[in-house]
């Protein structure tokens, strides 16, 4: 199983700042088919998780333009621009380029 | 809009069986793969299970391969999973989740196994 692993583990933050999670893969994420099924998700306290990137650097329909990803190979890299108190919850990277689909740690962003 | 909507938690005593569904809306059900992915009280989430898009296909997590079966019936646009021989480990809320990518996830059912 590719094992994914996030850093930090929480984020204090302060409003109008910058916040940047990251996340590193066992092995690559890059697809026989050339992409990269890396997922970024959010949870907002009691709410199930909702999409926000796709594919690496692929916003959500819906999803902010204050939030950003990048990376590639193992490497990835969650960030936001300026913080808003409705970004509070946790984060968590996800992969689908291989069976069974695993999903880092998650990190809390807090005010 | 599209919904997915589980139902079928409860409580259940260790060694029973639970069937839980997720109602889907708004798309064509039968283009997409469909995950069940868990989440234990105030801890992280973890795939459990998938099924393609005609239901040929299925895989399943190791800790719950021989205990679990996933089906799907296009025509009543439903996702099941059967859970038989629970386990206190798999407490948890219970989510089906549209696509590989996360797309979309529904509310979730929880799954509570205890005596």
């Amino acid at each position: 199983d590719i094992v994914m692993t996030q850093t930090p583990l929480s984020s204090p933050v302060t409003l109008g700042q910058p916040a940047s999670i990251s996340c590193r893969s066992s092995q690559s994420l890059v697809h026989s088919d050339g992409n990269t099924y890396l997922s970024w998700l959010q949870q907002r306290p009691g709410q199930p998780p909702r999409l926000l990137i796709y594919r690496i650097s692929n916003r959500f329909s819906g999803v902010p333009d204050r939030f950003s990803g990048s990376g590639a190979g193992t490497d990835f890299t969650l960030k936001i621009s300026r913080v808003e108190a409705e970004d509070v919850g946790v984060y968590y990277c996800m992969q689908a380029t291989q069976l069974p689909l695993t999903f880092g740690g998650g990190t809390k962003v807090e005010i | 809009e599209v919904q997915l909507v589980e139902s079928g938690g409860d409580l259940v005593q260790p060694g029973g069986s639970l069937r839980l569904s997720c109602a889907a809306s708004g798309f064509t059900f039968s283009n997409y793969w469909i995950h069940w992915v868990r989440q234990a009280p105030g801890k992280g989430l973890v795939w459990v299970s998938r099924i393609n898009s005609d239901g040929s296909s299925t895989s399943y997590a190791d800790s719950v391969k021989g205990r679990f079966t996933i089906s799907r019936d296009n025509a009543k646009n439903t996702l099941y999973l059967q859970m038989d021989s629970l386990r206190a480990e798999d407490t948890a809320v219970y989510y089906c989740v549209r696509d590989s990518s996360g797309s979309h996830w529904g509310q979730g059912t929880l799954v509570t196994v205890s005596s």
